[in-house]
């Protein structure tokens, strides 16, 4: 079955950095893009960007495309998100997803269990 | 980019009765090439991730039950919950996915009356 397993949390301070990963297994992982949501404490879900394993493609919310970045590793069938100049603002669970189809780009299909992110000083 | 309106915010309703909830996209989410409106639902439990109940607007995912139905097209969309049950109590995203930046609504917390 579809599993997509994410690292614990982290607690980071202000301008420093964060590197999310997100293991995948029971699937073909290089033939499905994953996408990164995050959501703030008590917030919506706000989408940060997507990533095709296959070809490495990325697109980036303009909100992040400055402090993230996101590839893969398919000898490992693993995602990564990198976030940069972390911000208070950015304390959330960061979720990793994986497309539903080889061709349905962007509906998150299955989700890992999150990360929980906190940053302060 | 496509800003996502759901309606109401929040809303309570008797067990066995219905649920509505509105979605709103600021530009039209239908595909005239495919026909297909890029429009898909998810439902969140506390301390859950979101899971996909629907997509295309109207597609049930695999193991959703059938008293969740999704309908619209263009720019106005709607998840009907026929017969609300206990375990339905989340909040409940739509998301539109035609075009980068994918974007969320708002979210509607769905309770029991």
């Amino acid at each position: 079955q579809v599993q997509l397993v994410q690292s614990g949390t982290e607690v980071k301070k202000p301008g420093a950095s964060v590197k999310v990963t997100c293991k995948a297994s029971g699937y073909t992982f290089s033939s499905y893009g994953i996408s990164w949501v995050r959501q703030a404490p008590g917030q919506g879900l706000e989408y940060m960007g997507w990533i095709s394993a296959k070809n490495g493609n990325t697109d980036y919310a303009q909100k992040v495309q400055d402090r993230v970045t996101m590839t893969t590793d398919t000898s490992t069938s693993t995602a990564y998100m990198e976030v940069r100049s972390l911000k208070s603002d950015d304390t959330a669970v960061y979720y990793c997803a994986r497309d539903l189809g080889t061709v349905t780009k962007g509906i998150a299909g299955y989700w890992g269990q999150g990360t929980l992110l906190i940053v302060s000083s | 980019d496509i800003v996502m309106t759901q309606s109401p915010d929040s809303l309570a309703v008797s067990l066995g009765e219905r649920a509505t909830i509105n979605c709103k996209s600021s530009q039209s989410v239908l595909y005239n090439s495919n026909n297909k409106n890029y429009l898909a639902w998810y439902q969140q439990k506390p301390g859950q991730p979101p899971k996909l109940l629907i997509y295309w607007a109207s597609t049930r995912e695999s193991g959703v039950p059938d008293r969740f139905g999704g309908s619209g097209s263009g720019t106005d969309f709607t998840l009907t919950i026929s017969s609300l049950q206990a375990e339905d109590v989340a909040v409940y995203y739509c998301q539109q996915y035609s075009t980068t930046p994918l974007t969320f609504g708002g979210g509607t917390k769905v309770d029991i009356k």
